[in-house]
């Protein structure tokens, strides 16, 4: 069966600091790959999106990076962050099949920007 | 633009009655719709989806509703329990390899025992 893993599951860092989340996925093979923000009360935000290795599309512009240096590893990345850059963060994976189109999620990491 | 709306944020029914979550979507190029539960700190959990070719998907305790005319769908849960207290995300998705969900705002649901 197919897992997902996320770390850390929390981060204190303050402003200005380096940061990179790492997110893999067991048990498939050539899986679309996203990140989300969710933000304090506020809906699911698409930041990137990969189809395959070291293919990255940005959905919005912003203080931070992804990279997809493996097939079924996907990472976040920002050289300063920022406060805005405080919330949710979730990695999921999906392998289309006809119309189907399941996307599933990580557990997540806390991100808080001090 | 907010493609796919949630437009109640909150939600309470008792337990054992009907909970009905609904979603609003504006694309007319969307084909696949999904219904996510998610808990305090943790991923959303996939609970069911619908194709455009289809008006309604039943799984157990949960119906998807689809009315493509209204560009509208919902979630019905019968009945409600205690857990499934949570918040509900609907998205949708186009055609294309990428994958991408337009993700809902979320309702929150409390279910009162």
């Amino acid at each position: 069966s197919q897992t997902i893993h996320q770390w850390p599951a929390t981060l204190v860092q303050p402003v200005g600091s380096p940061l990179s989340l790492e997110c893999t996925v067991e048990g498939t093979s050539n899986p679309n790959l996203y990140w989300y923000r969710q933000a304090a009360g506020r809906g699911l935000q698409l930041l990137f999106y990969s189809v395959g290795i070291g293919q990255i599309s940005s959905e919005v512009p912003q203080n931070l990076s992804a990279s997809r240096p493996q097939d079924r590893q996907f990472i976040l990345s920002s050289k300063k962050l920022l406060l805005s850059d405080s919330g949710f963060y979730l990695c999921a994976w999906s392998v289309l099949v006809g119309f189907t189109n399941e996307q599933y999620f990580g557990p997540g990491t806390r991100l808080t920007v001090t | 633009d907010q493609q796919v709306k949630q437009n109640s944020p909150s939600l309470s029914v008792q337990e054992g009655r009907i909970s009905i979550l609904n979603c609003d979507y504006t694309n007319s190029m969307f084909d696949y719709f999904l219904w996510y539960k998610k808990y305090p700190a943790e991923g959303p959990t996939f609970l069911i989806s619908i194709s455009s070719i289809k008006d309604k998907n039943e799984d157990g305790r949960f119906t998807v509703f689809l009315n493509k005319s209204a560009k509208h769908l919902s979630l019905h849960i019968v009945p409600s329990q205690p857990g499934d207290s949570a918040v509900y995300f609907c998205a949708a998705s186009g055609a294309g390899n990428t994958g991408k969900l337009i993700f809902g705002q979320g309702t929150t649901l409390q279910v009162k025992p």
